[in-house]
């Protein structure tokens, strides 16, 4: 059973547009909801994160927007530029899983100057 | 500070033959993850050490040893490689507190023939 799923699998945007990627999950014990930033060749780095408090977290271009009662959550990537263009993960850890990353299967964003 | 490192970057093994993968962190942290990366199939966790001395399993792993060396020091070993162990191959650390942020390495990108 997948703990979180991730959509979509790839994401074509136009240099300046908004790009937005979704993750829906199952348990409602975990409590903190990290989104990963990963360029070719590299290992993934942490972008911004948000725990359930909160319904929206901003950090420049890039918001979380998070629905508690729908289980989802979402990276919105604001004014979207060429060096954007990157793989992203969203992951999910808590309850019985604390100190363990559960990661969505990753959306492949490329946007075109 | 050098941050998470593994060795090697690169790795082409026959089916059958065994080796062993190398990650070493110093930033002191605690808690330390083996994950492998498939297209389509995010990152998903092979085995982790919360603390020097323990290891556990994570999601996959079938295949695959770990050693907690000392603190710094994490390293998977596969004893007869698969080719379905073609893989790219992240280690991590997390230190304790409140931030959860997890550190990558760079990756060893694993073939097996």
């Amino acid at each position: 059973q997948q703990q979180v799923k991730q959509s979509p699998q790839s994401l074509i945007v136009q240099k300046g547009g908004i790009s937005i990627i979704n993750c829906a999950y199952e348990n409602t014990a975990f409590d903190y909801f990290p989104w990963y930033q990963q360029f070719p060749g590299k290992g993934p780095a942490l972008l911004i994160a948000i725990r359930p408090d909160v319904s929206e977290k901003k950090e420049g271009r890039f918001t979380i927007s998070f629905n508690k009662s729908a289980k989802q959550f979402s990276l919105h990537i604001m004014d979207s530029q060429p060096g954007d263009s990157a793989t992203y993960f969203c992951a999910v850890e808590g309850g019985t899983s604390y100190g363990k990353l559960t990661f969505g299967q990753g959306t492949i964003l490329t946007v075109h100057p | 500070n050098a941050g998470v490192t593994q060795t090697p970057k690169f790795q082409v093994l026959k089916t059958g033959q065994s080796m062993t993968l190398q990650c070493a962190q110093d930033m002191n942290h605690n808690s330390m993850y083996w994950y492998r990366q498939d297209p389509g199939m995010g990152l998903r966790l092979i085995y982790y050490s919360a603390s020097e001395g323990t290891t556990d399993k994570g999601e996959v792993p079938n295949g695959y040893n770990v050693s907690r060396l000392n603190k710094r020091e994490f390293s998977l070993r596969l004893e007869s490689a698969a080719p379905s162990q073609t893989s790219v191959y992240f280690c991590a650390s997390r230190g304790a507190g409140v931030t959860y942020e997890q550190y990558f390495g760079p990756g060893t990108r694993l073939t097996v023939t």
